[in-house]
């Protein structure tokens, strides 16, 4: 079965400070997409950055990055700068060219202190 | 352009009772999804349609209904509501096939409590 570990239920962090979120997955395909979502409190499920198993290159959107380790099945999300409007809960998620189920993690809370 | 449209927002049932959440796109995507949310446990698909008339199941579709017959609304029953049913849904939808654009478009989610 394909899963998505994320090791960290909750985490804080102190504004301007970089915070890395861990995840890992288990999948027997060769290529897959890899997403970060964030959830608010206002519930919203918002796209933070996507990674192509094929692709070398880290992503980058802005103040945030991802380290993926494709060897060791890891696609950790680093926020940089931190700001209080990224408290959120963070979902990792990911989807093979086998099926069509996008497969998320149980998230990591994380609480950003002004 | 309304994307992902959830009805309704809050629903409070009784044990037994049935009920109907709407799901409505307007972007045009053959594939549409329904999670339910809860804590500790991240999102868990329920069940989802990769075009009109086709619908399959997820990790969780017991005590779970779903028809497509539009591309546009993708609605999810529940038959006779339990407590365990207590949960947030999201309804999502994506392109089908294997591209960096399979990006899921999320709604604001439904909290249903069954009581």
């Amino acid at each position: 079965a394909q899963t998505v570990t994320q090791s960290q239920p909750e985490m804080s962090v102190q504004e301007a400070e970089t915070v890395t979120l861990s995840c890992t997955y288990d999948t027997s395909e060769s290529n897959y997409y890899l997403f970060w979502y964030k959830q608010p409190p206002s519930r919203q499920m918002i796209l933070v950055i996507r990674q192509e198993a094929y692709k070398q290159q880290n992503a980058t959107e802005n103040r945030f990055s991802v380290n993926f380790q494709k060897a060791a099945k890891s696609f950790s999300l680093k926020i940089s700068d931190s700001q209080l409007g990224d408290t959120a809960m963070y979902f990792c998620a990911f989807l093979t060219n086998r099926d069509d189920k996008i497969i998320f993690g149980k998230g990591t809370r994380l609480h950003i202190l002004p | 352009n309304a994307g992902v449209t959830q009805t309704p927002k809050f629903q409070v049932l009784k044990t037994g009772q049935s009920m109907t959440l709407q799901c409505a796109q307007d972007m045009n995507h053959e594939y549409m999804s329904w999670y339910r949310q809860d804590p500790g446990m991240g999102l868990r698909l329920i069940h989802y349609s990769v075009g009109a008339g086709i619908t399959d199941q997820g990790e969780v579709p017991n005590g779970y209904n779903v028809s497509r017959s539009t591309t546009e609304d993708f609605p999810l029953r529940l038959l006779s509501a339990a407590p365990s049913q207590t949960s947030v849904y999201f309804c999502a939808s994506r392109i089908t096939g294997f591209s960096g654009a399979n990006v899921l478009t999320f709604g604001a989610g439904s909290r249903l409590t069954v009581l």
